[in-house]
């Protein structure tokens, strides 16, 4: 089955300063892979998802996500980082093979300071 | 104009009770899913329903059922509650059942059981 590991609970990072939150699944073929974003007491929005072709994908607020087949990673970026992201990020895989269920990471939680 | 929303947002209840949650998407999707969440923020799937058929049921008690009375809507019954289903449940919904869809999450259910 397809599992999702995100190494690091929780990241700090300045204001202004490059992000980078680390995602790496387990899956034999090409997964679909996705990064959510949770702000307190509020439910999970997609910031971007990658299925195939560029291996680069932008999303939302700035933030990109870069496939890596030979790592099994899918690392999530933002070259500056605002206050307003502060929130938990999620990194989540999907495969048809296994009933097209979404299997998300345990999470990274950004703090920024100021 | 919520796309998915949830009722109640906050529950609380004594151990042995029955409580449902309810879902509502307005997105006009035809697959609907619940999560539960836990205290470590850990997010699973429960299940999913295609326009009304259960196509993912997961290693979940059957104190736990779903009940989709029409594809907008998929509410989550729970019998004889136990303090481990304290958790926050999410109901997400997507336009069909690929994977590859985005999911629209709802804002989640808080429940406590005493």
């Amino acid at each position: 089955a397809q599992s999702v590991t995100q190494p690091d609970i929780h990241i700090t990072v300045s204001e202004g300063a490059s992000l980078e939150l680390r995602c790496n699944y387990s899956y034999g073929a090409t997964p679909y892979l996705f990064w959510y974003v949770q702000s307190p007491g509020q439910g999970l929005q997609l910031l971007l998802k990658y299925f195939s072709g560029d291996t680069l994908v932008q999303g939302i607020k700035g933030f990109e996500a870069e496939f890596k087949r030979s790592q099994s990673s899918f690392n999530l970026r933002k070259p500056s980082v605002h206050w307003s992201d502060a929130a938990e990020y999620f990194c989540a895989v999907g495969a048809m093979e296994y009933g097209n269920k979404l299997v998300f990471g345990a999470g990274t939680i950004l703090r920024v300071k100021s | 104009d919520t796309a998915v929303s949830q009722t109640p947002k906050y529950l609380v209840t004594q151990m042995g009770n029955d409580k449902s949650i309810k879902c509502e998407q307005n997105l006009g999707h035809d697959t609907m899913y619940w999560y539960k969440q836990d205290s470590k923020k850990f997010l699973k799937i429960m299940f999913s329903y295609n326009n009304k058929e259960l196509i993912i049921n997961e290693t979940v008690p059957n104190r736990f059922s779903p009940k989709s009375p029409d594809k907008a809507h998929l509410n989550l019954h729970i019998n004889s509650l136990e303090l481990g289903d304290s958790a926050v449940y999410f109901c997400a919904s997507s336009r069909d059942r690929g994977t590859y869809n985005e999911q629209f999450f709802g804002p989640g259910t808080r429940l406590t059981v005493l």
